[in-house]
This record gives structure tokens, C-alpha cells and sequence, in this order.
């Protein structure tokens, strides 16, 4: 049981550059964030998912896009990368409604240069 | 907006002692409030949550405590051991789970 998968772990994009994180859960969850990690602040969620096919924002949403088509996975875009954009991304997941146990994947590490 | 906070950007204590990591949050409305460790380069995972109408809960060498008074949360580690050094986050959520809201953290370094 693998949990939550993210790929890749590290990247450097130049600045205007565009890139797919990928999230993938083999927990039959249906709940799936992308959430970045910043020093200082904590995490703070982009997007997030309550099903397949379903995505809405969260609180720092502008720059990115994501996408929902298979209830497994939860895809993260960066269609124009700024350096502002540099920090930790995490994905995790959740069961159901009211589930405050959500599992984390291990972070992708992006830099824009 | 609403926010969850901690006290205490570091603490640090000796391994056996007692450690006790502070939350305040600002949301009256949230319904669980959960704790998180992160140990260096993985993610998050879960450690215990308490719902709001509670004013304790306990779990393995872990306690959490409530007090709506004052909107403050609370993580009690027993015996800390080199293991619980971490980054501990509380966090709070409304009753549908769907978004975590995240305080700044709090490192905890367990000293030999």
C-alpha cells in the first residue's frame, strides 16, 4: 500500500516555463489538495477535489490549474512559472466528509529560476 | 481571514520531560481540531484531533487539550523521545473535512 504518490520529488523550471505535478492515492479516497509550504507559513491549500471530475479553489489558487479524471489521481499545473512559485508542494487525501485524518505524500521540492 | 496560530516558534526540551506545543485559533466556528508532525523531508502525517464539544482527548504518550474560553489548543507529549523531534502543526476544519487550515508550526527539538 503505497499511500500518496507524488511526482516528481524536485524540479527547476526557468521562469514562463509550464509543468504537471502528479498526485496519485491507492486508498480509495475520495478527498485529494494540493497544498504549498512555505517557511513561516505553514500550508496553504491551492485547490482541492471532492470527487472525480471535480475541482474548486482554495486559498491561494491564482497560478495554478488542476485537474480531477480519475478519482486516483489529482494533477497540479503551473501553466506560466514565477519564482514566486518556488516552495514545497503537497498532496494529500482523505476518505469522506468530516474525515480530519488526511494522508500527506512526501512534497515536491520546485524552484523557478 | 481566519487563522490558526502558535505562541512559540521553537521549543526545546530534555528527552523524558514532558513537552507541551501551544495553538491559538481564531475561528469559533471550526469543528475538529487536529495536530499534525512533520518530521524533516516527508509530509505531514496525523496525530490526533478533538472535536470541538470535547475539552480532552488522549491518545499514545499524546494529549490534546481544548479551551474555547480563551480559543487556545494544545499538544501534551509524555516521556518525549529523539522521535517526536519534528515540526508540529495544528489545524482546524469546519464539519465537511474539505479544508484544513493550517497554523505556521512549532519545531520541537528533543534534547539528549
Amino acid at each position: 500500500n503505497a499511500g500518496v504518490t507524488q511526482t516528481p520529488k524536485f524540479r527547476v523550471l526557468k521562469t514562463g516555463q509550464s509543468m504537471t505535478l502528479l498526485c496519485a492515492q491507492d486508498m480509495n479516497h475520495e478527498y485529494m489538495y494540493w497544498y504549498r509550504q512555505d517557511p513561516g507559513m505553514g500550508l496553504r491549500l491551492i485547490h482541492y477535489s471532492v470527487g472525480e471530475g471535480t475541482t474548486a479553489k482554495g486559498e491561494v489558487p491564482d497560478g495554478y490549474n488542476v485537474s480531477r479524471l480519475k478519482k486516483q489521481n489529482f494533477l497540479l499545473g503551473l501553466e506560466s512559472a514565477a519564482p514566486s512559485q518556488t516552495s514545497v508542494y503537497f498532496c494529500a487525501s482523505s476518505y469522506v466528509t468530516g474525515d480530519t485524518e488526511a494522508f500527506f505524500g512526501q512534497g515536491t521540492r520546485l524552484t523557478v529560476v | 481571514g481566519e487563522s490558526v496560530g502558535l505562541h512559540l516558534p521553537t521549543l526545546s526540551v530534555q528527552e523524558g520531560d514532558n513537552s507541551i506545543i501551544n495553538c491559538a485559533y481564531s475561528n469559533s466556528a471550526s469543528d475538529y481540531f487536529i495536530w499534525y508532525k512533520q518530521e524533516s523531508g516527508k509530509g505531514p502525517q496525523f496525530i490526533i484531533d478533538i472535536r470541538s464539544n470535547m475539552d480532552k482527548r488522549q491518545g499514545q504518550r499524546v494529549t490534546v487539550l481544548l479551551n474555547k474560553t480563551v480559543k487556545h489548543l494544545s499538544l501534551q507529549i509524555a516521556a518525549t523521545q529523539p522521535g517526536d523531534s519534528a515540526v508540529y502543526f495544528c489545524a482546524e476544519t469546519g464539519n465537511y473535512g474539505q479544508n484544513f487550515v493550517f497554523g505556521p508550526g512549532t519545531r520541537l527539538s528533543v534534547l539528549p
